[in-house]
């Protein structure tokens, strides 16, 4: 699986946008990037998924660009209860039935102050 | 809330011990994978399993062994335990068809001290 690299920490401000941007080089043509969040004692929580372009949801935006050897994670005016460690991992895809195991960094430990 | 379920929440034991930790995927998910949480190692995938049969296996060691039953829960079996085993372990679950983002829904987990 390609590996992943992306700030150890950010901090902001509630209110603010935050954007977390992660380097995935070798990303393969068929992977995913993929970003999960982590609250602390608890099992990480998919946010977001996509392949190329921008994928939206209700909780954040991803955007990939054409040579999609990074991506942003994108959280609209953030809270307190935003603060978390961002994982982003790159692999799998829904062609495989079974699916593939996640391979986490380090994440990206965002904090934010009121 | 998940819909995936761990048991026990705490367990504390001693070296040399054997435990079993429980998981019960979410309704109708097939594939099963078990991930381990140090504060040194960070979380790192053990093993999987997709509708009862091993999938694929990754930094296990030869100690823990796991099995997914017909109903397709799950159960993790640590044995000969020692301190450095303590840590998260969480259990993740998966529709397992193709298609759809490609979503695992994580467990609470089960915090192993061994003391």
């Amino acid at each position: 699986l390609a590996k992943t690299t992306q700030p150890i920490s950010m901090d902001s401000y509630e209110g603010q946008e935050v954007n977390i941007t992660c380097s995935h080089n070798n990303i393969a043509t068929n992977d995913y990037i993929t970003w999960y969040q982590q609250f602390p004692s608890q099992g990480p929580r998919f946010i977001i998924q996509g392949y190329k372009t921008k994928v939206t949801n209700e909780v954040a935006s991803l955007f990939i660009p054409a040579d999609r050897k990074s991506s942003t994670l994108s959280l609209p005016r953030v809270s307190l209860s935003d603060t978390a460690v961002y994982y982003c991992l790159v692999g799998g895809g829904t062609s495989n039935q079974a699916g593939t195991a996640l391979i986490f960094g380090k994440g990206t430990t965002l904090s934010v102050s009121s | 809330d998940s819909g995936v379920t761990q048991t026990p929440k705490h367990l504390i034991t001693a070296t040399g011990q054997r435990v079993t930790l429980r998981c019960s995927p979410r309704s109708g998910d097939l594939s099963v994978y078990w991930y381990q949480q140090s504060l040194d190692q960070g979380l790192q995938f053990l093993i999987q399993y997709y509708n009862g049969e091993e999938r694929a296996k990754g930094n296990i060691l030869e100690r823990f062994s796991a099995q997914q039953f017909p109903d397709l829960h799950s159960e993790l079996n640590l044995s000969s335990l020692e301190l450095g085993d303590s840590a998260l372990y969480f259990c993740a679950s998966r529709r397992g068809l193709a298609g759809g983002p490609d979503e695992q829904f994580f467990g609470p987990g089960t915090r192993l001290t061994v003391l």
